[in-house]
């Protein structure tokens, strides 16, 4: 079964507003990654947020941990149409050798 | 471009045929990754490689193997294929340690018909 669970599965806003995704887990972390995927192609890491860490920026991303709920967010601020794709959470579970990528949440920015 | 090589970028091939995938990962990087994407199941982790060993297995079936080589390319081999094998496979490579992402290829698209 898949470690990570986004919310919503599919997002639809207009150009120039905030898009959140969540991401809920399941056991203990080393980190939390997100990921961004085009239509078909590879994915494009984003951001890692270490477990000790509750909030990192990077541009027009904002990741959120909260270790206690088991759950991580992803904003993206001034959408644009080219941040159209699909979103990933991936856990690094403890103990383990790799990622386990959630079902993703399709976004689409409308101009 | 990412980094990670690999190819072909389409396969299409018919039921009960062996097929070989190969992924160079970017320059550095120890570990090489194998998923496979379809869209039911997905992003299912197959199996990992660190410098030559297998570190970790997934939902690899037995029709399907893979290895490191001593340059550290990677092949993903799928024997007896099925029309449900047809999917997206990714491979991905990281720089040792628990916290760094990993680097994503561009796919090989298997359609097996």
């Amino acid at each position: 079964s898949q470690q990570g669970e986004e919310d919503p599965q599919a997002l639809s806003i207009q150009e120039g507003e905030n898009a959140t995704m969540n991401c809920s887990y399941k056991t203990s972390i080393n980190n939390l990654q997100w990921y961004r995927q085009n239509s078909g192609r590879g994915l494009v890491h984003l951001i890692l947020i270490r477990s000790n860490e509750r909030e990192k920026h990077s541009g027009r991303l904002r990741v959120t941990l909260d270790t206690s709920k088991k759950s991580s967010s992803l904003l993206i601020t001034a959408s644009r149409a080219a941040d159209t794709a699909s979103y990933f959470c991936a856990t690094a579970v403890q103990g383990a050798q790799k990622l386990v990528f959630g079902q993703g949440t399709r976004l689409t920015i409308n101009p | 471009d990412s980094g990670v090589t690999q190819t072909p970028k389409h396969l299409i091939t018919a039921t009960g045929q062996r097929v070989t995938l190969r992924c160079s990962p970017r320059s550095g990087d120890l570990s090489v990754y194998w998923y496979q994407q379809s869209l039911d199941q997905g992003l299912q982790f197959l199996i990992q490689y660190y410098n030559g060993e297998e570190r970790a297995k997934g939902n690899i079936l037995e029709r399907f193997s893979a290895q490191q080589f001593p340059d550290l390319h990677s092949e993903l081999n799928l024997s007896s294929l099925e029309l449900g094998d047809s999917a997206l496979y990714f491979c991905a490579s990281s720089t040792p340690g628990v916290n760094y992402g990993y680097t994503f290829g561009s796919g090989t698209r298997l359609t097996v018909v």
